[in-house]
């Protein structure tokens, strides 16, 4: 049972570049949810999603894209990396009874 | 917007020592807290949760209290460890689901030995 998987864990882009960074989950659950995490600024939702087809937006959404075609993956796509975006990204899935956040490793993103 | 605001930054205990980290937030509407641990390099990870219908939650060395008039809520740990010594971050729902949190900014606990 992997849980939340994450890539890549590290990643170094050029200003302008875009990338996706993948997250899947083996656990069945509805609920998914991408967090970044800055030094001093604890964890901040970015994007969600509570089911396959359904996205929406958290606090710090500019930047970033999502989809959700199935119930395992939510990939976070970067469209043009600003220096700005530099930080450590957690994937996280629960489910709605529970509540309960089970992160990935974290995918720690530097954009020179 | 809604906000959660976490209080020591940093907190330094001597072993066997009891430590307390304090959480405000500010939605009404939130009824589920959480609280994640996280040790260096690695991911955060649940260590107790309580819900808004509830005052006290006790599991083993750890508690948590919550005053929903004051919204207000507390990690307790007793009988400190070394291994205790991590960041812990509080969380509160934003509204009533248990989808969408508002994370506090982390406190980073150093249990002396």
């Amino acid at each position: 049972n992997a849980g939340v998987t994450q890539t890549p864990k590290f990643q170094v882009l050029k200003t302008g570049q875009s990338m996706t960074l993948q997250c899947a989950q083996d656990m069945n659950h509805e609920y998914m949810s991408w967090y970044r995490q800055d030094p001093g600024m604890g964890l901040r939702l970015i994007h969600y999603s509570v089911g396959a087809g359904i996205t929406d937006q958290g606090e710090v959404p500019n930047g970033y894209n999502v989809s959700r075609s199935t119930t395992e993956d939510f990939p976070l796509r970067l469209l043009s990396a600003a220096p700005s975006q530099t930080s450590v990204y957690f994937c996280a899935s629960s489910r709605p009874s529970s509540g309960e956040l089970f992160f990935g490793e974290g995918s720690r993103l530097t954009v020179l | 917007g809604e906000n959660v605001e976490q209080h020591p930054s940093t907190l330094s205990v001597q072993e066997g020592d009891s430590a307390v980290i304090k959480c405000t937030y500010s939605d009404s509407a939130s009824n589920y807290f959480p609280w994640y641990k996280q040790e260096l390099g690695k991911r955060p990870q649940l260590i107790i949760d309580i819900r808004s219908n509830v005052g006290e939650k006790k599991d083993q060395r750890i508690a948590v209290t919550l005053n929903k008039t004051a919204k207000h809520f507390s990690l307790h740990i007793t009988e400190t460890q070394p291994e205790d010594s991590a960041v812990y971050f509080c969380a509160a729902s934003k509204g009533s689901g248990t989808y969408k949190y508002i994370f506090g900014t982390g406190t980073r606990l150093k249990v002396l030995a």
